[in-house]
């Protein structure tokens, strides 16, 4: 089991509200990710990022924001929520320095905007 | 474009039998192909990964395969447990940027039943 931790697992939100879903590792991964993944669908980089103070955007447009301040932390952050916002959003990091660079993921939250 | 597909969807078998799992893409320049678990609710859980030069590998009950030359891999299960119900992902890896972008499958979703 990955020591990358997700919260909250299950949000259901009114549209317009401010949220942050929060992600942590513990295992010093230089690289973090969040994906947006919809029931039956591959899942969509948003995000990454490659340290702290550094972060991009991914490969499906997204109105969310990150921040990487520390190492262990990538919180995303929607300052609008909307029903188009409604998905699942997971969270990954890996280490730039093993050769696979292999992903590892959290348990993801589940949101909903009503 | 860089695509993974895989077949079938769905699939339904019943304990103790095998099933194998299909995953074609034409991602390009290839670096690696995984194969990840996703349990309902749950993150993605690596399963096998393989380069270019690996054409099988093994973890326990679990087998993939790679053909690089027909961009085709495999995963076989064996003796299927109830546990193995979740939905299979292939995920390729290129090297044409410095990101090692990630290409997911939609996955097939197993079902074991007793």
């Amino acid at each position: 089991e990955a020591d990358i931790y997700q919260t909250p697992r299950y949000l259901v939100i009114g549209t317009g509200k401010k949220i942050t879903l929060e992600c942590s590792q513990t295992m010093g991964h230089d690289k973090m990710y969040w994906y947006q993944q919809d029931p039956g669908m591959e899942l969509h980089l948003i995000h990454y990022s490659y340290g702290v103070n550094s972060t991009e955007k991914g490969d499906l447009s997204s109105e969310s924001t990150v921040s990487r301040i520390r190492t262990e932390h990538f919180p995303l952050t929607l300052e609008s929520a909307r029903p188009s916002h409604t998905s699942q959003y997971l969270c990954a990091s890996s280490f730039s320095g093993e050769r696979t660079d292999t992903q590892y993921f959290g348990p993801g939250t589940r949101l909903t905007v009503l | 474009k860089n695509q993974v597909e895989q077949s079938p969807q769905s699939l339904i078998i019943l304990e103790g039998k095998n099933c194998t799992l299909q995953c074609n893409y034409t991602v390009s320049p290839f670096s690696n192909l995984r194969w990840y678990k996703q349990d309902t609710g749950r993150g993605p859980v690596s399963l096998t990964i393989m380069t270019f030069s690996e054409n099988t590998k093994s973890n326990g009950r679990y087998t993939a395969t790679l053909d690089a030359d027909t961009k085709q891999s495999s995963l076989h299960i064996t003796a299927s447990q109830l546990s193995d119900s979740a939905s299979y992902i292939c995920v390729v890896s290129d090297r044409g940027s410095t990101l090692g972008r990630l290409y997911f499958g939609r996955g097939t979703q197993l079902t074991v039943w007793p």
